[in-house]
């Protein structure tokens, strides 16, 4: 059974760093790209970033609105990925998702429970 | 980047087929991907790839993709099919997701 577990959300200030976590088991994790997804309370869907398996270089795609202050990476040896956002916003404010990638096709498939992330002085 | 066009929302009566639209610029010559978000819960893939369906899924869920448009179809919707409707598509270098559609079913 697939499951990835989130963890490390909570209240940060504005300007103020914060690192998720995703544990992932269940599937072969090193062969799959890693996505996070983020949702604002009552609102749709947000795409984040991405990360690619080791046979892709470890490439790295961003969402324009956090393009340069979040940083996506994955221990393969730990089968966690992990999100690094710094310069919060109060707009970051969300739940965050992280999915696997087990197609070839870009497609989110499995989800975690997600994290919640306050940004908030 | 690709903007993707839902309608807010849909209402079903049971037992009835429900369509949800996904406009986008060339959506069909792209993979589109639909999610089922029921309340307090975590989204849920349920056709992938224009038209498969994960396992697990009920068959009374399709979809179909071509031009601008892709649609989820769910033939004979029940009571717990009641849920907020996500398309998604990649469009080369970020993934898209629509703003969702509010399936009633009255």
């Amino acid at each position: 059974e697939v499951q990835l577990v989130e963890s490390g959300g909570g209240l940060v200030q504005p300007g103020g760093s914060l690192k998720l976590s995703c544990a992932a088991s269940g599937f072969t994790f090193s062969d799959s790209p890693m996505h996070w997804v983020r949702q604002a309370s009552g609102k749709g869907l947000e795409w984040v970033g991405r990360i690619r398996d080791k046979a892709k270089s470890y490439a790295t795609a961003y969402a324009a609105s956090v393009k340069g202050r979040f940083t996506i990476s994955r221990d393969d040896s730990k089968n966690t990925a992990y999100l690094q956002m710094n310069s919060l916003k109060t707009e970051d404010t969300a739940m965050y998702y992280c999915t696997s990638q087990m197609t070839t096709v870009v497609t989110p498939d499995y989800w975690g429970q997600g994290t919640l992330v306050t940004v908030s002085s | 980047s690709h903007e993707l066009t839902q309608p807010p929302s849909v209402s079903v009566s049971p037992g009835q087929t429900a369509s949800i639209t996904c406009s986008g610029d060339k959506l069909g010559d792209k993979f589109a991907s639909w999610y089922q978000q029921k309340a307090g819960q975590s989204p849920v893939l349920v056709i992938y790839q224009d038209n498969k369906r994960p396992s697990g899924i009920p068959e009374r869920f399709s979809g179909s993709n071509s031009g601008n448009t892709a649609t989820l179809t769910i033939s004979g919707t029940q009571a717990m099919d009641e849920a907020d409707y996500y398309c998604q598509a990649w469009d080369g270098s970020t993934v898209a997701f629509g703003g969702g559609t509010k399936l009633t079913v009255l």
